[in-house]
Formats: C-alpha cells, structure tokens, sequence
C-alpha cells in the first residue's frame, strides 16, 4: 500500500543548512508537499513539487526530487530558531480523483542557537 | 484573503456523547477535506467533499460521518465517542474538484474525550 517515510529528528545549528528526507512508495503520485506544524497549530504549506520536476527553489527551500527512487528531500538553508517545528512529507494519492494526501510521520526540526 | 477556519478550536466531551465540528474554506474554494491527528497514528485522511457530495474516505468506522454545503462549509460528525477519537481535527480546502489543487489546511480542533 501507500506509505510515506520520514526520519522523525533533526538537531541542527544556527546559520546552519537543514535536510530532511523522505521516501514514499506510490510512483503514481503527481504532487509532493512539504507542510510545517508549529506547536498548537494547523498545517501551514511550504512548497511542493510535480513529479515531473528534479528541484524546485523557493527563497531558502530547495526541493530535491529523485523519482528513481522516490525520494524526497526539503533543504533549508540559513536555518533559524524560527524554523523549529515539525515538517511532513506527503504525496498525494495516484488515483486522479482524490485529493487525498498521505502522510509521512514528522520529522522534528530543533535549531540550536 | 481569510484562510481555512474550524470551529471550536478546543472541545472536551465524555465517552458516548456525540460532536460536530465546523469548517468555513477559503472564500472561492470548493473542496473540503478532513483529517484526524494523533500522536500514535499520525496524520490519516478521513473524507472529501465536492459539490456537496463525499468523494472519498478513509478507513474509519461508520461513526465518522461528515457533509458539505451548498456554500462549500463543511461539517463532521462523530457519534459515540471512544477515548481513542482523542485528536487534533485538521480540515483542508482547495480550490477545484477532487484530485485538483493545492490543499490548505485550517488551525484544527482539538477534542478531548474523557
């Protein structure tokens, strides 16, 4: 079935860069998500990539994508004590008519000043 | 732009009553998803709605039921409550029908069941 993997901890520094990674099962998923919870928060969406692309760069997020063997990494760089959270992976479900996503379990990002 | 509002954001119930929880989408979209969080189970995917109709859902018991209206808010219900419907209730919504759109999720509501 479909499954979404993630390590579940990341300890970096200040200033330093972040990489999370993710593998998922499904290679007939159009769209990858990374999404970030803040403690007592909701999901907030942070980029998300078309499995048709490699990377995809948005101000300090890079989003490697290696369909080959359907890993996904997020790279943070500059990480700041604001980027403390948890960061989930998800794809969404192959079927063309859902919009359902599948999860990984978290990874929790500590950023050590 | 308001973005995904739910309603209440905190709830405490006891075992066998009932509770319904709201979501308003962001204003123009038309799909509405729910999901349960759990510090066991993780993120899971209970329903979608579009155009008033479910149109998929996941593997939870019949007690789990939801609907969508005419105005695209949607509401869920779940009936005799276990301890284990203890979780953070996460509603998304999108712009287009299912499979199509980006999904933005609201702040949640936490139900404590005793």
């Amino acid at each position: 079935g479909e499954d979404v993997e993630q390590s579940l901890f990341l300890s970096v520094r200040e200033g330093d860069s972040s990489v999370i990674n993710c593998t998922y099962t499904d290679s007939s998923s159009t769209y990858l998500y990374w999404y970030k919870q803040e403690p007592g928060a909701g999901l907030q969406l942070l980029t998300y990539i078309f499995s048709n692309m490699d990377m995809k760069q948005d101000q300090r997020l890079t989003v490697l994508l290696n369909k080959k063997d359907k890993h996904l990494s997020l790279r943070i760089a500059d990480t700041q004590t604001g980027d403390s959270a948890i960061y989930f992976c998800a794809e969404k479900d192959g079927s063309s008519n859902t919009g359902k996503l599948i999860f990984g379990q978290g990874t929790t990002l500590q950023v050590k000043p | 732009k308001a973005g995904v509002t739910q309603t209440p954001r905190y709830l405490i119930k006891t075992r066998g009553q009932q509770v319904t929880l709201s979501c308003s989408p962001i204003s123009g979209h038309r799909s509405v998803s729910w999901y349960q969080q759990t510090p066991g189970q993780g993120l899971q995917f209970l329903f979608e709605y579009f155009s008033e109709t479910q149109r998929n859902k996941g593997n939870f018991p019949g007690r789990f039921s939801g609907r969508q209206f005419s105005n695209s808010r949607s509401e869920m219900n779940v009936s005799t409550l276990e301890l284990g419907d203890s979780a953070l209730y996460l509603c998304a919504s999108s712009l287009a029908g299912p499979g199509v759109g980006t999904q933005y999720f609201g702040p949640g509501t936490r139900l404590l069941v005793l």
